[in-house]
């Protein structure tokens, strides 16, 4: 029979525009929260973290948005560029406890250059 | 530091073979990951470790898998027998409590 994929949701943007990738969280106990970054053939990377007691937080051409009242989570990229294009990950968690994080299903991203 | 180090890189194996994957945490790393990512089912949590002793294997999926972390520094995970519907890529990662994890590169395992 045919196969089924995990079908990841797809952010095409032109390179130099800013992509904003969303993200809805399960856990209203969670309180820590992680972007990661996979590119084809490596494991995720991290980018971005934020703590609960935040609604924003910003790195080096990356901001992240927390809006805990819908839990909701995005990751803004500025100037995007070639090499941004890669599957982003959400992930959750209670920091300093024993809970692991969970992964949401990721977003592609794919500049056009 | 040279990051978590898995081994092989690559593993193609004959269903019924034993297959055995390696890891080397960051050392430091009090807790240890061992997630399987696939396109049907994305990234999941096999089993984790916090210094060296198993705390939830309830991800596992079945007897066929087993994991061990001897020491610090070392950590296997074992699939005996193998299956097609093993073939994934596995993922360890390493962290310090309440911090993001750093993932190794990966085994991309192919059971034929």
């Amino acid at each position: 029979g045919e196969s089924v994929g995990l079908h990841l949701p797809t952010l095409s943007v032109q390179e130099g525009d800013n992509s904003i990738i969303n993200c809805a969280y399960s856990n209203s106990a969670s309180d820590y929260f992680i972007w990661y970054k996979q590119e084809s053939g490596k494991g995720p990377q991290f980018i971005i973290d934020i703590r609960s007691n935040m609604d924003k937080r910003q790195g080096q051409r990356v901001t992240v948005l927390l809006n805990k009242t819908v839990k909701h989570l995005s990751l803004q990229i500025a100037a995007t560029q070639p090499g941004d294009s890669a599957v982003y990950f959400c992930a959750e968690n209670k920091r300093g406890g024993n809970t692991p994080l969970v992964f949401g299903k990721g977003t592609r991203l794919s500049v056009i250059a | 530091d040279a990051g978590v180090i898995q081994s092989p890189r690559h593993e193609v194996t004959e269903m019924g073979q034993e297959v055995t994957l390696r890891c080397k945490p960051i050392s430091g790393h009090d807790y240890l990951f061992w997630y399987r990512q696939t396109m049907m089912r994305g990234l999941e949590l096999l089993i984790y470790f916090n210094n060296n002793v198993p705390i939830d294997d309830s991800g596992m999926p079945e007897d066929r898998f087993s994991a061990k972390m001897p020491n610090a520094s070392f950590s296997t995970l074992k699939i005996q027998p193998s299956e097609p519907r093993d073939s994934a890529v596995y993922f360890c990662a390493s962290t310090n409590t309440g911090f993001g994890y750093t993932f190794g590169s990966g085994t991309r395992l192919t059971v034929v």
